[in-house]
């Protein structure tokens, strides 16, 4: 069965701490992964679409990387700012327009 | 990219009545779909919205209950029929752009429903 899985569920840091979040997946056949962005009360932000193991994806403070098993998402020097829920999704290999999304990690940055 | 607006954005509806949320898209779209995401949950894929055919529905969700319709490849309908409490939750439009090899999804901003 396909399925995403992110942790931590919730990740609080210090503005200025860098941090990693986790998604691991299990797909036959990946065609792609994203990365979302959510504030409260919104609808997802596209952040990236990951396609194969060793990629990498930046878009200021954020780096996104993928392996055959999992992708992170790097925040470097992390603001107020990027407080946000961040949710990771893949296609289901079933049907490519189904994506199957992660239940998130809460980001808060504290000043 | 592609630009999304819903319609309402938020509404407070009475157990019984009906609601029907609006989407458009600032181009033509073939993939379109709608989504619901219950307080403090992740997105739950609820239909496919198809230009010209029936929706295509997702386990646990039937046309009777929330009708679909999308007349053109920048439009739909999601009806949310004879609504209960637990129909409260956020319903998300959303569309596929790109091609088989390198696509993007977006998201429009979301419609927060709410049934007394």
């Amino acid at each position: 069965e396909d399925q995403v899985t992110q942790s931590p569920e919730a990740l609080r840091l210090q503005e200025g701490e860098s941090s990693s979040l986790n998604c691991s997946y299990t797909v036959s056949g990946l065609r792609g992964l994203f990365w979302y962005r959510q504030d409260p009360g919104k609808g997802p932000e596209f952040l990236f679409t990951l396609y194969s193991a060793g990629e990498e994806k930046e878009k200021e403070r954020l780096k996104a990387t993928l392996t055959k098993k999992e992708s992170f998402l790097h925040i470097t020097a992390p603001k107020p700012e990027d407080s946000a829920t961040y949710l990771c999704a893949v296609p289901s290999y079933s049907s490519a327009s189904k994506i199957i999304f992660g239940s998130g990690t809460r980001l808060s940055i504290r000043p | 990219s592609a630009v999304i607006s819903q319609k309402p954005s938020r509404d407070i509806c009475q157990r019984g009545t009906s609601l029907t949320i609006q989407c458009q898209v600032d181009s033509q779209v073939t993939m379109m779909f709608w989504y619901r995401q219950q307080p403090g949950q992740s997105l739950t894929l609820i239909a496919t919205a198809n230009q010209g055919s029936e929706a295509t529905y997702e386990s646990g969700f039937v046309i009777d209950k929330f009708p679909i319709s999308r007349p053109n490849l920048t439009f739909s309908t999601l009806t949310v029929s004879n609504m209960s409490p637990e129909d409260s939750s956020i319903y998300l439009c959303s569309v596929l752009a790109g091609d088989a090899i390198s696509y993007e999804q977006y998201f429009g901003p979301g419609t927060r429903l709410t049934v007394t």
